[in-house]
C-alpha cells in the first residue's frame, strides 16, 4: 500500500542551527502539507503546497520556514534557525483530488 | 468558540462495547469531515472520510455527519484492544488547491480486554 515516507524519525539540534525535514509523499497524489504537533496539543496547519508553490500557510509559518520539492519525488521542510518552541512532531501529508489527506510517520525535533 | 471541539476523554471500555466519539464545529464553511486514529508518537491513519451529511459505514466503523447541528460522530462496533489510540477528528473547507485540515484536539481510548 503506498505510504508517505519521512526521514530522519527524529532529529536533535541546537537552538540557533537550521534543520531539513525530509518526504517523500505517495507518488501520484499533487498536493502536499507539513504539519505539526506539540507535546499534548492538536495537530496544526503549517503550510500546504500545490503546483510547485505555497497554496497557503499559517500564522506558525513565518519567515524562518520555507519548503521545497526539489525532485520529482522529494518535499522538505527547513527550519533556517530554530528555537526551543519549535521542539514538535512533524508530519509531512499529500492528499489526492478527493481531498484524503495521507500522513507519515512524523520526524521528532528536539531542540536544545 | 473553537472552530473544532471534541472531549479528549480518556474514554475506558470493555472489549466488545460499542464506542460514540464526537465532534463539534462553528465554522459552517466546513464541508469535509474525517476520522483519524493516531498510536502513540505516530502520525494520524486515516479511517473515515465523508462529504455530506448522513451516515458512512466501514466494517466495525460508521461515521455520522449533521451539518444542521455542526455535529459529527464516530461509532466502532464490537471494539477490540486494538482499537485503543487516540482519535482525531478533522475538518476541511473546501477543495480545489488546498485541503487544509483543522483537527479536534482528540480522544484517547482505551479497550480492555
Amino acid at each position: 500500500e503506498p505510504e508517505v515516507t519521512q526521514t530522519p524519525s527524529h532529529q536533535v539540534t541546537q537552538m540557533g542551527q537550521e534543520v531539513i525535514l525530509r518526504c517523500v509523499p505517495i507518488s501520484n497524489h499533487l498536493y502536499f502539507y507539513w504539519y505539526r504537533q506539540i507535546l499534548g496539543q492538536k495537530v496544526e496547519f503549517l503550510v500546504s503546497f500545490y503546483n510547485n508553490e505555497i497554496s497557503e500557510k499559517s500564522e506558525i509559518f513565518d519567515d524562518q520556514f520555507s519548503v521545497e520539492r526539489p525532485d520529482g519525488s522529494n518535499f522538505t521542510l527547513k527550519i533556517r534557525s530554530t528555537k526551543l518552541e519549535d521542539s514538535a512532531m512533524y508530519f509531512c501529508a499529500s492528499s489526492d483530488r478527493l481531498g484524503q489527506l495521507f500522513f507519515g510517520s512524523g520526524t521528532q525535533l528536539s531542540v536544545l | 468558540q473553537k472552530e473544532v471541539e471534541q472531549d479528549p476523554g480518556p474514554l475506558s471500555v470493555p472489549e466488545g462495547a460499542i464506542v460514540s466519539l464526537n465532534c463539534t464545529y462553528s465554522n459552517s464553511a466546513f464541508q469535509y469531515f474525517m476520522w483519524y486514529r493516531q498510536y502513540s508518537r505516530k502520525g494520524p491513519e486515516l479511517l473515515m472520510y465523508t462529504y455530506s451529511s448522513g451516515n458512512k459505514e466501514d466494517g466495525r466503523f460508521t461515521a455520522q455527519v449533521d451539518k444542521s447541528s455542526k455535529y459529527i460522530s464516530l461509532f466502532i462496533r464490537d471494539s477490540q484492544p486494538s482499537d485503543s489510540a487516540t482519535y482525531l477528528c478533522a475538518m476541511s473547507r473546501s477543495g480545489g488547491s488546498n485541503y487544509k485540515l483543522t483537527f479536534g484536539k482528540g480522544t484517547l481510548l482505551t479497550v480492555n480486554p
